[in-house]
């Protein structure tokens, strides 16, 4: 079973640019959560998607949105672009859905990087 | 503020020593999960604990779910080169928080 997948892996854009971040989940699986992760917060909770639907949303700014297809893919959007958005951005499946519970598999991440 | 806090942040041993690991909160979470993530890769999920006060191996890793369910421990008996890493924990309530991390380095 193909793992979950995150494109693009690498990007860098500068301060009020906005930026596209996909991921693919594992097959059948119908929640995708994102994560951002930096040296300073660690891995902080983002949203989490499923079937369509946003379940949860953690404590950041509107700039970050996201949604997810019928397919289940993902896609996270950030908007106005600030030097401290310069993180890796992961994205994690699960066949279930905004409990805290099941199993997460995450994605390579996709690092950003704002200058 | 983190909701589950790791000690220690960073640990530098000889290969063949042990090692354990803390993970440490005052909520009390449904479950309770361990990541190894390693440079430019996403976690991996290494061990899921529900139950409080349970144990759980994965070969030379020795994982317990503490009582109250507020804690959990990841003990490494004789650590290899290959265990070096990120080691995460993440409680589970209505979404997953994870633990500020505890970077692992085993020397050959």
């Amino acid at each position: 079973k193909a793992g979950v997948t995150q494109t693009p892996r690498y990007l860098i854009k500068t301060r009020g640019q906005q930026v596209t971040l996909s991921c693919s989940p594992i097959s059948g699986h119908r929640s995708v959560s994102w994560y951002q992760q930096t040296p300073g917060q660690g891995l902080q909770f983002l949203f989490e998607y499923f079937s369509e639907t946003q379940r949860n949303k953690g404590n950041f700014p509107g700039r970050f949105s996201g949604r997810q297809f019928s397919n289940s893919r993902s896609e996270m959007n950030v908007s106005t672009l600030e030097l401290g958005d310069s993180a890796l951005y992961l994205c994690a499946s699960s066949s279930l859905a905004g409990t805290g519970s099941g199993e997460q598999y995450f994605g390579p991440g996709t690092r950003l990087t704002v200058t | 503020t983190q909701l589950l806090e790791q000690s220690p942040q960073f640990l530098s041993i000889q290969e063949g020593e042990n090692l354990t690991v803390y993970c440490n909160s005052s909520s009390v979470f449904s479950s309770l999960q361990w990541y190894r993530q390693e440079p430019g890769e996403g976690p991996v999920l290494l061990v899921t604990v529900v139950t409080g006060g349970e144990v759980k191996k994965l070969k030379r890793l020795t994982f317990q779910f503490g009582d109250a369910r507020k804690d959990s421990s990841l003990h490494i008996t004789a650590a290899q080169p290959g265990d070096t890493g990120l080691y995460l924990c993440a409680g589970g309530l209505n979404q997953f928080y994870f633990g500020t991390g505890t970077s692992l380095t085993v020397i050959p």
